[in-house]
């Protein structure tokens, strides 16, 4: 089934540096979401990036989608205490209804 | 910014109980979800709802599930008979235009069954 998964699982790093995480999936995608969770919180959207596509940026955020690979990696330049989160990649599916796989997450702990 | 919103933020009932879980999505969007995410666990989609049917449902979302949009504005997830297992946050989200746009989430409601 198709799947989203996200290496490392967990990921701690000194504020200033860059934090990569990379998602992996099997089938083939339209686009793929990264959201960011806050402990216990809701799902914030960061970055959406479609197949035909290969690199967006957002501010500190830098998305390549490889879909040769079916592989995707976030990266968070200068990272921040407050970067500090979960952060999942999603993909959708040929069922066009919007449904979304999420994949385990990457937790990110960023120390001042 | 629109947002997703949802209600209550947390609830707690007891196994076999009935519980309904509100949400508004962002106005103007037309594609409505619910999803959940078991403690510690992947989050994982229930229901997709548009044109007021749903047009996806996973294994998950079986008859004691349900979903309504009782009037413009609302969304709501109705679980019946509410299991021990049926304890996790359960997001709301929406999207304007559907498959392949941005699917905005809410902050959630934490279910808790005693």
């Amino acid at each position: 089934s198709q799947q989203g998964e996200e290496d490392p699982q967990a990921l701690s790093i000194q504020e200033g540096e860059n934090a990569t995480m990379n998602c992996s999936y099997k089938t083939s995608i339209n686009n793929l979401q990264w959201y960011r969770q806050n402990s216990g919180r809701g799902l914030v959207h960061l970055i959406l990036i479609r197949s035909n596509e290969r690199e967006k940026h957002s501010g500190r955020l830098r998305v390549t989608l490889d879909t040769s690979k079916k592989s995707s990696s976030l990266l968070i330049t200068a990272s921040r205490a407050a970067d500090t989160a979960s952060y999942f990649c999603a993909t959708d599916g040929p069922s066009n209804t919007g449904k979304l796989i999420f994949g385990q997450g990457t937790t990110l702990q960023v120390k001042p | 910014e629109p947002e997703v919103t949802q209600t209550p933020s947390h609830q707690v009932t007891q196994m076999g109980q009935e519980v309904i879980l509100r949400c508004v999505p962002i106005s103007n969007h037309l594609y409505f979800y619910w999803y959940r995410q078991i403690l510690g666990q992947k989050v994982e989609f229930l229901v997709s709802f548009y044109n007021n049917e749903i047009s996806e449902k996973s294994e998950i979302f079986d008859d004691q599930f349900s979903v309504e949009r009782p009037d413009g504005s609302n969304f709501t997830l109705k679980i019946r008979s509410t299991k021990l297992e049926d304890s996790a946050m359960y997001f709301c989200a929406s999207s304007s235009s559907g498959p392949g746009n941005t699917i905005y989430f809410g902050e959630g409601s934490w279910l808790t069954v005693v």
